[in-house]
């Protein structure tokens, strides 16, 4: 069965520096790929998505995740992250029948001033 | 155009109480999912809809039973309420078979002492 690890729980940066959230997945062939945000007491946003083409795929809020099939992963980056990116994040892959996704386990982001 | 919308917010159950939580999507869209979140766990589905009338077993599905007698409804009923269902509930939708993009409800927190 496909899998999605998600190996940071935690992470913690400075508002203006760099972010990287790792995704790894298991699956035979390429799934569609998936990164979400939520937001405290929230539900999902979508940020991005990847279904084929262009490996590098942008989103909104400024984040963008690049898929390389070699490394079987799918990380989600943001060059400046700002105070209101603090949220929980999670990786989906889409695999099988019935649109049906599996998730990881989340990373929470905090953002420090 | 509400989206995904979920009733109630909140709910606190005793032990052994029944209670439905309501999904409605104002998107025509065939596809429907119940899910659980837990800390550490990520999303976990509990049943899905593949169009009205139709309803499968998801990931997690002892406990709760499923209803979609209306294309834009999705019911998730607990017969009797258990301490381990105490959760974050959330409903998605997606277009069609393929589609794979679920877009979320805000979300039910319930709490079972």
């Amino acid at each position: 069965a496909q899998s999605v690890t998600q190996p940071d729980i935690h992470i913690t940066v400075s508002e203006g520096a760099s972010l990287e959230l790792r995704c790894n997945y298991s699956y035979g062939a390429t799934p569609y790929l998936f990164w979400y945000v939520q937001s405290p007491g929230q539900g999902l946003q979508l940020l991005l998505k990847y279904f084929s083409g262009d490996t590098l795929v942008q989103g909104i809020k400024g984040f963008e995740a690049e898929f390389k099939r070699s490394q079987s992963s799918f990380n989600l980056r943001k060059p400046s992250v700002h105070w209101s990116d603090a949220a929980e994040y999670f990786c989906a892959v889409g695999v099988g029948t019935a649109s049906k996704l599996t998730f990881g386990t989340g990373t929470r982001l905090q953002v420090t001033l | 155009n509400a989206g995904v919308t979920q009733t109630p917010k909140f709910r606190v159950l005793k032990t052994g109480q029944s209670m439905t939580l309501l999904c409605a999507q104002d998107m025509n869209h065939e596809y429907m999912y119940w899910y659980r979140q837990d800390p550490g766990m990520g999303l976990r589905l509990i049943h899905y809809s593949v169009g009205e009338g139709t309803t499968a077993k998801g990931e997690v599905p002892d406990g709760y039973n499923v209803s979609r007698l209306k294309k834009q409804n999705f019911l998730l009923g607990l017969e009797s309420a258990a301490p381990s269902q105490t959760s974050v509930y959330f409903c998605a939708s997606t277009p069609r078979e393929g589609s794979y993009e679920q877009y979320f409800g805000p979300g039910t927190r319930l709490t079972v002492t």
